[in-house]
């Protein structure tokens, strides 16, 4: 079946540090991918998506390209702020009816000033 | 863009009684939304899929008959955890999908559960 690999956290950066967090993917098909981002105590945000292969999604800095010959949808920011600490989940989900997204086990990411 | 809410944002019950949690979509319709639990500093258990107008889809290992799924109007979806009890503590998160053109999910904020 489909899956959604993200590395393990916690990742921890410095303010203005670069940051990425790896995701590959497993599935059928063209899935559309996700990123999600959960703030504490919170429900989980779209942060960017990518429905077709080498779309590049991007929002409040963040960055992600969906590579189908590697399989990944990595997300990367280049100056990382203390208020992008969140737990971030990469996702597929694909169309023809089937709405049900995969997740992956999120990364948490602690920015320090 | 597309909102939707969750009531309550957070409840505690003594063990034994029944919560009952609602998700409604506030701008769209949806057909179809997607329960979740999540653990502490774990991913989202995808628990059932609620459908508008026939009955839930669970997950394999998740109990329908406690964890009651109602998807009344295009809006309106509801959780009902009956005989609650501590294990059942837990973050409880709905989502609707997007249906058109990339499947993105959107989220409710999440109700907090303490079963004491």
């Amino acid at each position: 079946g489909d899956s959604v690999t993200q590395m393990e956290g916690p990742v921890t950066l410095s303010e203005e540090a670069f940051l990425t967090i790896n995701c590959t993917y497993t599935a059928t098909g063209y899935p559309s991918l996700f990123w999600y981002v959960q703030y504490p105590g919170e429900g989980l945000q779209l942060l960017l998506k990518a429905t077709k292969a080498d779309d590049k999604g991007s929002n409040k800095g963040f960055e992600a390209t969906y590579r189908k010959e590697t399989t990944s949808f990595h997300l990367e920011k280049g100056s990382v702020q203390v208020s992008d600490s969140a737990v971030y989940f990469c996702a597929l989900s694909k169309g023809g009816g089937s709405y049900i997204p995969t997740f992956g086990r999120g990364t948490s990411l602690i920015v320090h000033p | 863009g597309a909102v939707v809410s969750q009531h309550p944002s957070r409840v505690i019950c003594k063990s034994g009684t029944s919560v009952k949690i609602e998700c409604r979509s506030l701008d769209f319709q949806a057909t179809t939304m997607f329960w979740y639990r999540q653990f502490p500093k774990q991913s989202l258990m995808l628990m059932a899929t609620s459908n508008e107008g026939s009955k839930a889809t669970y997950e394999q290992g998740v109990e329908k008959d406690k964890f009651l799924i109602n998807h009344a109007s295009l809006t309106l979806s509801t959780l009902t955890v009956t005989s609650a009890h501590p294990e059942d503590s837990s973050f409880y998160i709905c989502s609707a999908p997007r249906q058109s053109g990339g499947n993105e999910q959107f989220f409710g904020p999440g109700t907090r559960l303490t079963v004491l």
